[in-house]
C-alpha cells in the first residue's frame, strides 16, 4: 500500500517560502492518483490547498492559487509544494495525501510548520 | 459548499449508536462527500467516499447514507476506540471543503 512521507523545514520566516516535499513508497506516482496538499490548524481546521494529477494537470483552491506551486518529480518518485509570502496564518499542520479521487485514502503523518521570525 | 457538521460533541457509551450529521451550504454534486476519523496526533483516517461507500478495511460498523444537502455517518455498537474527530468532506464542488468535525466520546 501507498505510503507518504513529509519532509521540509519546520520553521518559516514571515515573507518567506514553505517548501515541502513528500517521499511515495509502495506505488508511483506516475499512477492514476491525485497527489495533493491539505493542511489543518486549530483555528481553520482542514483546509484543501490542491493536488496535482499523475499527468501533471494541476488543481489548486483559489484563496491561496497565487501562492501555490505543486510539481512532480517522477525520477524520484515524489511531489512538493511551494508556498509564497507565508504570514503566521499558514502555521499548520501539513498533510501530503492521494487517492483515486478527489477524497483521499492515504496521507502522511503530517509535518508542523512554524511561520516566525 | 460550507460543511456544518452536528452535534459538536457527542458523548456516549460502548455498545450505544452514534449517529453524524453534516448539512452542505448547497447540494453536493454527485453526493461526493467522504467521512474521516482523526485521532489525536494522527493524520485522518478516511472512512467513506461517495456518501455510502465504505473504505477498504473499516469495519462494517461505519455506515454513511444521505444525498443532496444532508449526509450522516452512523456508529453502530460503539467501542471505546472510536473516541475520535470525525469530519466530513464535499469533493463534488471546488474548492473541496472539510467541516468543522464532531467530536465522539466513548465512555
Amino acid at each position: 500500500q501507498v505510503q507518504l512521507q513529509e519532509s521540509g523545514p519546520g520553521l518559516v520566516k514571515p515573507s518567506g517560502t514553505l517548501s515541502l516535499t513528500c517521499a511515495v513508497s509502495g506505488g508511483s506516482i506516475s499512477t492514476s492518483n491525485w497527489w495533493g496538499w491539505v493542511r489543518q490548524t486549530p483555528g481553520k481546521g482542514l483546509e484543501w490547498i490542491g493536488e496535482i494529477y499523475h499527468s501533471g494537470s494541476t488543481h489548486y483552491n483559489p484563496s491561496l492559487k497565487s501562492r501555490i506551486t505543486i510539481w512532480a518529480d517522477k525520477s524520484k518518485n515524489n511531489f512538493s509544494l511551494n508556498l509564497t509570502s507565508v504570514t503566521a496564518a499558514d502555521t499548520a499542520v501539513y498533510f501530503c495525501t492521494s487517492g483515486s479521487s478527489s477524497s483521499p485514502l492515504y496521507w502522511g503523518q503530517g509535518a508542523l510548520v512554524t511561520v516566525s521570525s | 459548499i460550507v460543511l456544518t457538521q452536528s452535534p459538536g460533541t457527542l458523548s456516549l457509551s460502548p455498545g450505544e449508536r452514534a449517529t453524524l450529521s453534516c448539512r452542505a451550504s448547497q447540494s453536493v454534486a454527485g453526493n461526493y462527500v467522504a467521512w474521516y476519523q482523526q485521532r489525536p496526533g494522527q493524520a485522518p483516517r478516511r472512512l467513506i467516499y461517495g456518501a455510502l461507500h465504505t473504505s477498504t478495511a473499516i469495519p462494517d460498523r461505519f455506515s454513511g447514507g444521505g444525498s443532496g444537502q444532508d449526509f450522516t455517518l452512523t456508529i453502530s455498537r460503539l467501542e471505546p476506540e472510536d473516541s475520535a474527530l470525525y469530519y466530513c468532506q464535499q469533493y463534488g464542488s471546488s474548492p473541496w471543503t472539510f467541516g468543522q468535525g464532531t467530536k465522539v466520546e466513548v465512555k
